[in-house]
């Protein structure tokens, strides 16, 4: 079946612009994650959806970044007025939250901010 | 506050013997475990997980054990192939999973043919 698919796979932006990111998950999952991966970093996590609700948002680094799901299906990863500290690689995951709770990762996108 | 260690940044191992990647963890709540694997421009790939009721799974190739009095776990492959050069995150869970997941930095390991 269809994995995790993200896109774009990569975004050039100017610092100062806003860029969206799309996540799409696999088909059922109900959970769905964002992290990002900064160079030379681990992975970072940015918010968690549970159905369309955001129940864990502490990872969010400034009101600069929001994230909203809808039925129950994509989201969209949207950070305003980009800085140059915000490049990297940013990763969503789903998973099914029944009996096994393994997060199943897209393949990213890798986002400049020039 | 890193909550998930990995102190080795690097690993090279000969074909057939065993890999043995380390992970440390100082959050008491953790009881969730997961090791993922990740190759140059891919999303990471789930490898083998265990509960914090467990002391070992295995799967395959792969084992996992975990000894929660030291809060360190640590991934064996045997015998390591050349397709498993990759780089390896151990990554932690509360509420036997079903949260975020907390990464190490990574392991990079090297099999040498």
């Amino acid at each position: 079946g269809a994995g995790v698919s993200q896109s774009p796979s990569n975004k050039v932006t100017e610092k100062g612009k806003d860029v969206e990111l799309r996540c799409d998950p696999i088909s059922g999952h109900t959970a769905l994650y964002w992290y990002r991966q900064r160079l030379g970093q681990g992975l970072e996590f940015l918010i968690y959806f549970q159905g369309n609700s955001a129940p864990d948002k502490s990872g969010l680094p400034s009101d600069r970044f929001s994230a909203e799901r809808t039925g129950e299906s994509v989201s969209t990863l949207t950070i305003q007025r980009t800085q140059q500290e915000d490049s990297a690689v940013y990763l969503c995951a789903s998973s099914f939250q029944g009996d096994s709770y393994e997060q199943y990762f897209g393949p990213g996108t890798r986002l400049t901010v020039t | 506050d890193q909550q998930v260690k990995q102190n080795s940044p690097s690993l090279s191992v000969q074909e057939g013997r065993i890999s043995i990647l380390n992970c440390d963890y100082t959050n008491s709540m953790f009881d969730y475990f997961l090791w993922y694997k990740k190759y140059p421009a891919e999303g990471p790939t789930f490898l083998i997980s265990i509960s914090s009721i467990k002391d070992k799974n295995e799967d395959g190739r792969f084992t996992v054990f975990l000894n929660k009095s030291a809060k360190h776990l640590s991934l064996h492959i045997v015998p390591s192939q050349p397709g498993d050069s990759a780089v390896y995150f151990c990554a932690a869970s509360g509420n036997f999973g079903n949260e975020k997941l907390t990464f190490g930095t990574g392991t990079r390991l090297t099999i040498i043919p």
